[in-house]
């Protein structure tokens, strides 16, 4: 089946520093991913939508300044917090679907940790 | 607006009973329903969509278009079913998918 990493697994950084998120299509390409957000005990919350080749289409609510995405090329997407605040700390997903179906390959998630 | 609703957070069962997971959506157009589930300590993955028709690991589900709905159903529970479970929705533009607030099922020895 399609696989879908995600680098780093965890991540610890300090209040103010920016984080940046991999997500690879490993053996299938994406022109279109997706980041999510998880929060202990609930549901993923999609954040945007990462474009190959064009802007990331961002939710209502999420700050494209704060969740910087670049989507450089067909198997890579990276998403990045900037100024990390504590508040931001949470449990990243991304996912991707393979060819023409809806069916989304997720990453194995990363935590990040804003202290 | 679309949306997905799983009414029950948390739903316990015996090994052996039939268990229902619950899902109803609303969607102005023809979407395309999935389940994902997610086991302890693993990514989240496909469990099966509406348009296979399949059953998978014991599992079906039915789009029932005239209630929304999108039920999960498994007719004796194993305690390997114990997991997280999402309602998603795809078709809303490009492959962007919205889930369920998710269901956890417990299933007791």
């Amino acid at each position: 089946g399609a696989v879908v990493s995600q680098h780093p697994s965890w991540v610890i950084c300090k209040s103010g520093t920016s984080v940046k998120i991999e997500c690879r299509s490993l053996d299938f390409q994406a022109t279109t991913m997706f980041w999510y957000r998880q929060f202990p005990k609930q549901s993923l919350m999609l954040m945007a939508t990462s474009n190959e080749g064009s802007k990331a289409t961002y939710e209502q609510g999420v700050e494209k300044d704060k969740f910087l995405i670049n989507h450089a090329s067909l198997t890579l997407s990276t998403l990045t917090v900037t100024s990390a605040h504590p508040e931001d700390s949470s449990f990243y997903i991304c996912s991707a679907p393979r060819s023409q179906t809806y069916e989304q390959y997720f990453g194995p998630g990363t935590r990040l940790t804003v202290t | 607006a679309q949306r997905v609703t799983q009414p029950e957070k948390l739903l316990s069962v015996f090994k052996g009973a039939p268990v229902e997971l619950k899902c109803n959506y609303s969607y102005s157009g023809s979407p395309e329903l999935f389940w994902y589930v997610q086991y302890s300590r693993q990514r989240l993955q496909l469990l099966l969509r509406h348009i296979s028709r399949e059953s998978i690991k014991g599992f079906t589900a039915d789009l029932n278009k005239g209630e929304t709905s999108f039920h999960l159903k498994k007719p004796f529970a194993q305690e390997e079913d114990s997991a997280m479970y999402y309602c998603a929705l795809s078709g809303t533009g490009g492959f962007k998918t919205i889930f369920g607030a998710g269901t956890r099922l417990f299933v007791k020895a």
